[in-house]
């Protein structure tokens, strides 16, 4: 049984880039969840994708999108890349939407360096 | 009014020694209380976790304590060994959110 992977491990962008993260979640879950963790920080929610929609979001501003496929899998979208976007993009599958409590499990991450 | 302050930063024990992690929330919704453990380049691995239902939770070396009413909880590791040694996080989530706001983590290092 896979867990949650995430694509690319690492990525090097400039400032101004756009980038786009990916992510399959652990199989039966239907819920995506996004965390950005800067260095030696805890992870910070960026939003929640459930039923293709976003459901909850973080203090996030627009420059951050996201999308949800029919199979659950996932996307994170960056415009404008900021050198302060440079983090560990954590990507968390569960099951049952923003009003479930079911354990969040998480994948490796993509790491962002923005130069 | 939705932080989890986590304590301490860094923690040194040796070996077989007790590791004592604590946090404490404000947002008196939260009704679901995991610990994450986080190696290296890794992503955050669930440890235990606990619902305020109980006050404590214990699987293997590692126990959850919680207090309801002063709105902290906290991870005790016994018999530390040296492959302990990472980030610990505590967070806070439930029903009413489903997103976890996480403490900042703390460094643990086991010495052999």
């Amino acid at each position: 049984d896979a867990g949650v992977t995430q694509s690319p491990t690492h990525l090097i962008k400039t400032r101004g880039q756009q980038v786009t993260l990916r992510c399959s979640p652990k199989s039966g879950h239907d819920t995506v969840s996004w965390y950005q963790q800067a260095l030696g920080q805890g992870p910070q929610f960026i939003f929640q994708y459930y039923e293709e929609e976003e459901r909850q979001r973080g203090n996030f501003p627009d420059r951050f999108s996201g999308h949800q496929f029919p199979n659950y899998s996932s996307e994170l979208n960056v415009n404008a890349l900021l050198l302060g976007d440079s983090a560990l993009y954590l990507c968390a599958s569960s099951w049952g939407g923003p009003h479930s409590t079911d354990t969040q499990y998480f994948g490796p991450g993509t790491r962002l360096t923005v130069l | 009014q939705q932080q989890v302050k986590q304590s301490p930063q860094s923690l040194i024990v040796q070996k077989g020694g007790i590791s004592i992690i604590n946090c404490a929330y404000e947002n008196t919704a939260f009704d679901y209380f995991p610990w994450y453990q986080q190696f290296p380049g890794k992503g955050p691995a669930l440890l235990i976790a606990i619902r305020p239902d109980v006050s404590e939770k214990k699987e293997g070396r590692f126990t959850i304590s919680f207090n309801k009413s002063a709105k902290q909880f906290s991870l005790h590791i016994m018999d530390s060994q040296p492959g302990d040694s990472a980030t610990y996080f505590c967070a806070g989530g439930g029903t009413s959110y489903g997103k976890l706001t996480f403490g900042q983590g703390t460094i643990l290092t086991v010495h052999p």
